[in-house]
């Protein structure tokens, strides 16, 4: 069974560093093929697509934000995380990890999203 | 960025059948997506690679169209299926979603 959970802060102060994790089962990020990607979604608005890590531990990132992006994982892979630099209002948002499982890069599993407020 | 054109709305009664448009802005071949999401909760993915039925969606949806032009039908639509619906290509960098398309029963 696939799970993944984000964690966070919940809420920053401007200009602050956010620090995301994904904790994920059922899957190994060392397996050929498999992706992990980072989504925001701004209340009552679309989705986002921010940045990925893949089995190779290669990286990508969305060009509007890669310059305030670090994605990385851990040695075990069963976890990735995300750090967005200078955060700002506009960054409020739930943020969700999700798998990608081959190189189609659609999201077959989700996880609930935390939400964060970025306030000061 | 490739741009991901969906109507905002549609009101259909239950039984009938339902389809939501998805236009892009450049050619994504059949790198196109569909996902469900209910309020409060994390998308669900429905359809991918413009047509293939993903496992333990019902067979009621059904996607179908390849470079620009694409399309998700729900026939018939439930009670369930109140939702907003979103589109997502993977063929272009980066990978963009619709502004999504919200579903009501009448």
């Amino acid at each position: 069974q696939v799970t993944l959970k984000e964690s966070g802060p919940g809420m920053l102060q401007p200009s602050k560093t956010l620090s995301l994790t994904c904790s994920f089962s059922g899957f190994s990020l060392s397996t050929s093929g498999m992706v992990v990607s980072w989504i925001r979604q701004p209340s009552g608005k679309s989705l986002e697509w921010l940045a990925a890590i893949d089995w190779d531990g290669d990286k990508y990132y969305n060009p509007s934000l890669k310059s305030r992006l670090t994605v990385s994982k851990d040695t075990s892979n069963t976890q990735v995380f995300l750090k967005i630099t200078s955060v700002d209002i506009a960054d409020t948002a739930t943020y969700y990890c999700a798998r990608s499982a081959g190189l189609s890069y659609y999201f077959d599993y989700w996880g609930q999203g935390v939400m964060v407020t970025v306030s000061s | 960025d490739t741009v991901l054109t969906q109507s905002p709305a549609l009101a259909v009664s239950p039984g009938e059948r339902v389809t939501i448009s998805c236009r892009a802005s450049e050619s994504v071949s059949t790198g196109m997506h569909w996902y469900q999401q209910k309020p409060g909760q994390q998308p669900k993915l429905l359809i991918y690679g413009a047509s293939n039925l993903e496992s333990g969606v019902p067979a009621r949806f059904s996607g179908s169209g390849s470079g620009t032009d694409f399309t998700l039908t729900i026939d018939p639509v439930e009670a369930d299926d109140t939702a907003t619906y979103f589109c997502q290509q993977s063929w272009n960098d980066p990978y963009t979603f619709g502004a999504g398309t919200k579903l009501e029963l009448k």
